[in-house]
């Protein structure tokens, strides 16, 4: 069945490094998301696309987080450097269109990262 | 960011009963999302309601799109044990591309 991949779903890695979070949204779906979970914060929107291109990473520290499509298949987060205060689960969540009864956001497993 | 009011913020009940929770915003929405999360997954959709006043159902679980369109409730009838998660729910408004989150129903349901 279609759903949302991630990987990886576990990383950790010491500060200063980078870190890259890959997500294959669902095939056909031309939203994509990016968000944070931690306890304090819930979820925060960090970046959205639309048929690949980014239409708002507002949410994003601009100056360590980067985010892309390179193609329909494959969207990339990207921190560099890391720091602790990073250390959250990432989501990656598709939608097949903002409209109608196809808003339906569907998420992927995540990725668990921890910065040391 | 803005997040939607989520009672109870967590329950604990017996095996068996039924369970009510609820989401209300300051804001209309198009549509209401119910989602359930495990521990180390990711949120997976439960129900997904796009009328005001609409009542659907996926198995024991119903959920309700308020008539005034800033509300909405999730019931699960007949709890079991695999019934315990985070319940969140989530606000869309047409035209835009956020959605508004509850802060989530933690759930834990004793054998």
């Amino acid at each position: 069945d279609a759903r949302v991949t991630q990987t990886p779903r576990h990383k950790v890695t010491e500060m200063g490094q980078e870190v890259t979070m890959r997500c294959q949204p669902i095939l056909g779906h031309n939203t994509v998301f990016w968000y944070r979970q931690t306890m304090m914060q819930g979820l925060e929107l960090l970046a959205y696309f639309r048929n690949r291109a980014p239409l708002d990473d507002s949410g994003m520290p601009k100056d360590r987080f980067s985010a892309e499509m390179p193609d329909a298949t494959l969207a990339t987060l990207k921190i560099q450097p890391s720091e602790p205060r990073d250390s959250a689960v990432y989501f990656c969540a598709s939608v097949l269109r903002l409209a109608g009864t196809y808003n339906e956001q569907f998420f992927g497993p995540g990725t668990r990262l921890t910065v040391l | 960011g803005q997040q939607l009011n989520q009672s109870p913020q967590s329950m604990f009940i017996q095996e068996g009963e039924d369970v009510s929770m609820n989401c209300t915003s300051s804001s209309i929405f198009n549509t209401w999302l119910w989602y359930k999360q495990d521990p180390g997954e990711g949120p997976v959709l439960l129900i997904a309601l796009y009328k005001a006043g609409e009542l659907t159902s996926n198995g024991r679980l119903t959920a309700q799109f308020g008539i005034t369109r800033k509300d909405s409730f999730l019931n699960i009838s007949a709890s079991i044990p695999s019934d315990v998660g985070i319940y969140f729910c989530a606000g869309h408004t047409s035209g835009t591309y956020k959605y508004i989150f509850g802060t989530g129903t933690r759930l834990k349901v004793l054998a």
